[in-house]
């Protein structure tokens, strides 16, 4: 089945930088998606991406579709504190809910005071 | 508006004991999928229900079967539990088996611990 490899797994920031990860695949996706989890609680969607090549911005946040659709990047610009938590990417294949989503590992955002 | 809730928030069993989680979706919602989430990895999903029915389902054995009722609302039953069944179970609600994503809400979640 697919596999989402998500990079970095951890990352310790100063607050005020600019935070970077990405997502690739090996299979084509026809939906991208960066979830947002807080401990003990499920994940909240951050932005959705359709089309190959679309760049869309949510606030700070800004996310890519891979031309290849094979990959998808994060950024996150002049992190805060509340940016603390675990992202996920997750692709779907097809165009519609009923097929379940795949998730990566996720980014553990961690922000050093 | 109430989100999607999830009954119990945590749960301990023992091997081979078998375990019903419970979801009700957000209002307005008609579907439910369920996801399982081992620590330190992403949700898998395990099956989505819609109009009474499994719709689709994810690489999970037998020993995990669902239910939906007339009202939406959605029980996760695990048999013959195993220590590796140990995670975070999310159950996520939206409207029609068809719905674009962002249209997906995710409940906070049942911990199940299996010793």
């Amino acid at each position: 089945g697919q596999q989402l490899n998500q990079s970095p797994q951890s990352m310790f920031i100063q607050e005020g930088e600019d935070v970077s990860m990405n997502c690739t695949s090996s299979s084509i996706f026809n939906t991208w998606l960066w979830y947002k989890q807080d401990p003990g609680e499920g994940p909240v969607l951050l932005i959705a991406l359709y089309k190959a090549g679309e760049l869309t911005s949510n606030g700070r946040l800004t996310a890519q579709f891979g031309i290849t659709r094979k990959d998808s990047f994060l950024n996150i610009s002049a992190s805060i504190p509340s940016d603390v938590g675990i992202y996920f990417c997750a692709g779907q294949l097809f165009g519609g809910g009923a097929d379940g989503l795949t998730f990566g590992k996720g980014t553990h955002l961690i922000i050093q005071p | 508006d109430a989100g999607v809730t999830q009954s119990p928030t945590h749960l301990i069993k023992t091997r081979g004991q078998q375990v019903t989680l419970r979801c009700s979706p957000k209002s307005g919602h008609d579907t439910v999928s369920w996801y399982q989430q081992a620590l330190g990895q992403g949700p898998q999903f395990i099956f989505q229900y819609y109009e009474e029915e499994e719709r689709q389902r994810g690489n999970f054995p037998d020993r995990f079967s669902g239910h939906q009722f007339p009202n939406y609302s959605s029980e996760l039953n695990v048999n013959a539990l195993l220590l590796g069944d140990s995670a975070l179970y999310l159950c996520a609600s939206s409207l029609g088996q068809l719905s674009t994503n962002e249209k997906l809400f995710f409940g906070s979640g049942t911990q199940l611990s299996v010793l």
